[in-house]
């Protein structure tokens, strides 16, 4: 099954551990994307990767890292987390049509 | 003005009623338009996806954009309880991100 896969689904963790968001897609998709939903502000987009080893800043991109190492992977970092990165973190990737397949999300608590 | 807009609702319809749902932007660079549904603890599914103007029709789903008025709708005919979600409109201009840029999402309830 075409699916992009993300772990863990939920995390609760302290102010300044560092954690990691994996996410990983089976479609062989060149193009992956990490999107933070939060309410009243939507979908925003943090970073995005157009192939293995490019990778760039979307709208929000402060506190966050990445890296695409391998073409199906591609992580979220949170070097040292704070309490206003609680959110439902979405990964997603893009095939050769315009959308984009979602994974089911990552709640992130931040204490 | 922010660059897509959209009535968060709720909106709640009896079962069988025909459902309407828009968005509004400001963007003339969008070319791209998509609609998601999101079930509650679930990822955005794609729906309909559309370039440029014109209609799309999915069996039930039919998509409209109009690039002049900037303005595109999702109709749902027949809506079932299994419609009940929240809707978002999604855009993009293409280009190398391929960035969508999303509503705030409508939430719908069919009521049996």
């Amino acid at each position: 099954e075409a699916q992009v896969t993300q772990n863990p689904r939920y995390l609760i963790t302290v102010t300044g551990k560092k954690l990691t968001v994996t996410c990983s897609q089976n479609m062989n998709h060149e193009y992956m994307s990490w999107y933070r939903q939060d309410p009243g502000l939507g979908l925003r987009q943090i970073y995005y990767s157009m192939n293995v080893e490019v990778t760039d800043k979307g709208d929000v991109p402060e506190g966050y890292k990445v890296s695409r190492k391998e073409k199906r992977n591609f992580p979220l970092i949170l070097e040292s987390p704070s309490p206003n990165q609680t959110s439902l973190y979405f990964c997603a990737s893009r095939g050769t049509a315009a959308g984009y397949t979602f994974g089911s999300g990552t709640r992130l608590t931040v204490v | 003005q922010k660059e897509v807009e959209q009535d968060p609702g709720p909106l709640s319809v009896p079962e069988g009623a025909i459902v309407s749902l828009n968005c509004t932007y400001s963007n003339s660079a969008f070319q791209y338009f998509m609609w998601y549904r999101q079930y509650s603890r679930k990822g955005p599914e794609l729906l309909m996806y559309t370039y440029s103007s014109g209609n799309k029709e999915d069996g039930r789903f039919t998509a409209q954009v109009d690039k002049s008025s900037k303005y595109i709708s999702l109709f749902i005919r027949d809506s079932q309880p299994s419609d009940s979600a929240t809707y978002l409109c999604a855009m993009s201009s293409g280009g190398s991100n391929y960035k969508l840029t999303f509503g705030k999402g409508t939430l719908l309830t069919v009521n049996p």
